[in-house]
């Protein structure tokens, strides 16, 4: 199985701040990373796929790149709503695998 | 609106069985992969199993291979879970999440059914 693994793990940051979260994979995955955004008691929501592109409806703020086995996050101006937990996923092989999770908290 | 919606979890003793479902609503669900993920208290997400669109082809993580049958119906657009000898480790929040096809990414969730296993 690929091994994500992410870091931090958590984080504070103030609203306006530049917030970058990384995602490594264990071994290469092309380009086949997606980003999702959960907040407490929700359903995740998709943010990034295929590591770049953004999602229909998400806000401009939110950027990913990478390819291999080295991918980030990238928020660029962090807003009251972002505060939140954040989740890499492959998609290269089965199972599909997520990171542990990076959970954004307001500083 | 393109919606799914997950029913049927609850209390179960360990070794016993429960049958989540997921009623899709807005979309051309014979036309999707569909896939079942799971959030355990205080951990992260888990990809659990998916099946393809005409219900031919099945994957599931190791941790449920042999307990776990997922399923569904086209012609009443729900996709199955079907959970038997179930384990104290299974007690989590199911997804149901919709393949987008193009992107390999799940792009529609269901709100998620909680499934508690505790004697």
């Amino acid at each position: 199985d690929i091994l994500m693994t992410q870091s931090p793990s958590s984080l504070s940051a103030s609203v306006g701040d530049r917030v970058t979260i990384t995602c490594r994979a264990s071994q290469i995955i092309d380009i086949y990373l997606n980003w999702y955004q959960q907040k407490a008691g929700k359903a995740p929501n998709l943010l990034i796929y295929t590591a770049s592109s953004l999602q229909s409806g998400v806000p401009s703020r939110f950027s990913g790149s990478g390819s291999g086995t080295d991918f980030t996050l990238t928020i660029s101006s962090l807003q009251p709503e972002d505060f939140a937990t954040y989740y890499c996923q492959q998609t290269y092989s089965t199972p599909w695998t997520f990171g542990q999770g990076t959970e954004v908290e307001i500083k | 609106e393109v919606q799914l919606v997950e029913s049927g979890g609850g209390l179960v003793q360990p070794g016993g069985s429960l049958r989540l479902s997921c009623a899709a609503s807005g979309f051309t669900f014979s036309s999707h992969w569909m896939h079942w993920v799971r959030l355990p208290p205080g951990k992260g997400l888990v990809w659990v199993s998916r099946i393809s669109t005409d219900g031919s082809r099945t994957t599931y993580v190791d941790s449920v291979k042999g307990r776990f049958t997922i399923s569904r119906d086209n012609a009443k657009n729900t996709l199955y879970l079907q959970m038997n000898s179930l384990r104290a480790e299974d007690t989590a929040v199911y997804y149901c999440a919709r393949d987008s096809r193009d992107a390999r990414a799940f792009d529609v969730w269901g709100q998620g059914t909680m499934v508690t296993v505790s004697s």
